[in-house]
């Protein structure tokens, strides 16, 4: 039983187009979480929803608009997509958020590229 | 605001050895801390969790220790195997989850 699954894997498209990526969490968790791996490994949140309500937006373009169906989907729809999207987005979960946040579960990466 | 760094970068042993992995942190106010495996193309595996009140925590062949006082933690592998090859990363959770870069790790035959 996948525990966070995303969709698709892969994505490869054009700059220009609008995309979407998808997350389910089967954990019963209640915060799902938004991150970007860049080419160097490095990872960087960039939103955060409990409860189905946004608590981190970081510094991320307004291109990139999560939303949040139920506390057990996390949605991320990118508007006219760049070069420089290219790079693995993974989708995770935890129990709790902030202080109380517990271990987080990760999917298995959507890898973007932008051509 | 919150760094993570994590040394070596890469490392290579035989296997069968005794390795420690590093994690330093310079805002000593953490949560909790977290330590990550990941494979080539896939996702990342949770190994070990260490609230802020505790010290250290144990899962097979897999220490990990915080000392938040000095902003360091470490992961211990006994008895390195093939198998253990992997990047690992390392998370600190403040009011959100910081990463570091994660040390590549090879454990040759």
């Amino acid at each position: 039983d996948t525990a966070v699954s995303q969709t698709p894997k892969y994505l490869v498209t054009q700059m220009g187009n609008d995309k979407s990526i998808k997350c389910e969490q089967n954990l019963g968790h209640d915060t799902m979480y938004w991150y970007k791996q860049d080419s160097k490994k490095f990872l960087k949140i960039m939103f955060s929803y409990n409860n189905k309500e946004l608590i981190i937006n970081e510094t991320v373009p307004n291109r990139f608009s999560p939303k949040s169906p139920d506390k057990a989907h996390l949605n991320l729809h990118i508007n006219s997509l760049e070069l420089g999207d290219s790079a693995v987005y993974f989708c995770a979960s935890s129990q709790a958020s902030g202080r109380a946040s517990r271990e987080q579960y990760f999917g298995p990466g959507t890898r973007l590229t932008v051509t | 605001k919150q760094e993570v760094t994590q040394i070596p970068a890469a490392l290579s042993v035989p296997e069968g050895e005794n390795l420690v992995l590093n994690c330093s942190f310079t805002d000593s106010a953490i949560y909790n801390l977290q330590w990550f495996r990941q494979d080539p193309g896939k996702g990342l595996t949770s190994l070990l969790l260490i609230q802020s009140s505790q010290r250290e925590q144990t899962s097979g062949r897999l220490n990990a220790s915080l000392d938040k006082s000095s902003g360091r933690s470490t992961l211990y592998i006994a008895a390195s195997q093939p198998g253990d090859s992997a990047t690992y990363l390392c998370a600190v959770l403040v009011h959100k989850f910081y990463f570091g870069s994660g040390t590549k790790l090879n454990v040759k035959p």
